[in-house]
């Protein structure tokens, strides 16, 4: 069975530039979750999908970040314009079942964004 | 409010020794809770968790963690540290009725060889 996708594994920008990275869940898995963990911190939820529904995206900088998960499959989170503070590495998770306390979350590789 | 304090930021042990990472968490309702490991340029993988039941909770790569709730307390054990040990291990706490998870910082264990 194949993992969870991400693309790319690294970024380097610079501030005020965009950015877009991509995830793909593993196979027929509904929830989908996008993380931001900061150097020396745990992962912080940013959005969370229920097949191509928002559930939570209450910790989403909404003024600059957006997310899509179109046909409730892939997903993409965008940065638009980047500040040095969102240099972090961004995971994507996904679980098989809907909202149940105790699913497993399968994460990706994650993806290494610089902004300088 | 929920949260989970790891002590410790790194760890370092010998090979072949016990490995011990703290974990208490904070919870207004039975908790669930959780140890991910993250190896290098990897993502998360689930070691265990805790939900409810048998309060000693077995993982994979010989990983166990007790649920005690009068310390508040979900530390990870392994009885013989390995080489390939070396990683960052997560505790995380489930701390409402629905599937969101709040994580630790995070430990950084180091074997010596």
């Amino acid at each position: 069975e194949a993992g969870v996708a991400q693309s790319p594994r690294y970024k380097i920008i610079e501030k005020r530039q965009s950015v877009a990275f991509w995830c793909n869940p593993i196979s027929g898995h509904a929830t989908l979750y996008w993380y931001q963990q900061i150097l020396g911190q745990g992962p912080k939820l940013l959005i969370q999908f229920q097949n191509n529904g928002v559930v939570d995206d209450s910790q989403l900088p909404k003024d600059r970040f957006s997310a899509e998960r179109l046909k409730g499959v892939d997903s993409t989170l965008k940065i638009q314009p980047a500040k040095l503070e969102d240099s972090a590495v961004y995971l994507c998770a996904s679980s098989p079942t809907a909202r149940t306390r105790g699913n497993e979350q399968f994460f990706g590789p994650g993806t290494r964004l610089t902004v300088l | 409010a929920q949260s989970v304090t790891q002590l410790g930021s790194h760890v370092s042990v010998s090979e072949g020794a016990l490995v011990l990472l703290r974990c208490n968490y904070s919870s207004s309702v039975p908790p669930y809770l959780f140890w991910y490991v993250q190896y290098p340029n990897q993502g998360l993988q689930l070691l265990l968790k805790y939900t409810t039941g048998a309060t000693l909770v077995k993982g994979i790569n010989g990983f166990e963690a007790e649920f005690k709730k009068s310390e508040t307390s979900f530390h990870l054990t392994k009885p013989s540290a390995h080489m390939s040990d070396a990683a960052e291990y997560f505790c995380a706490v489930s701390p409402n009725r629905d599937d969101k998870i709040i994580f630790g910082k995070g430990t950084r264990l180091h074997i010596l060889p």
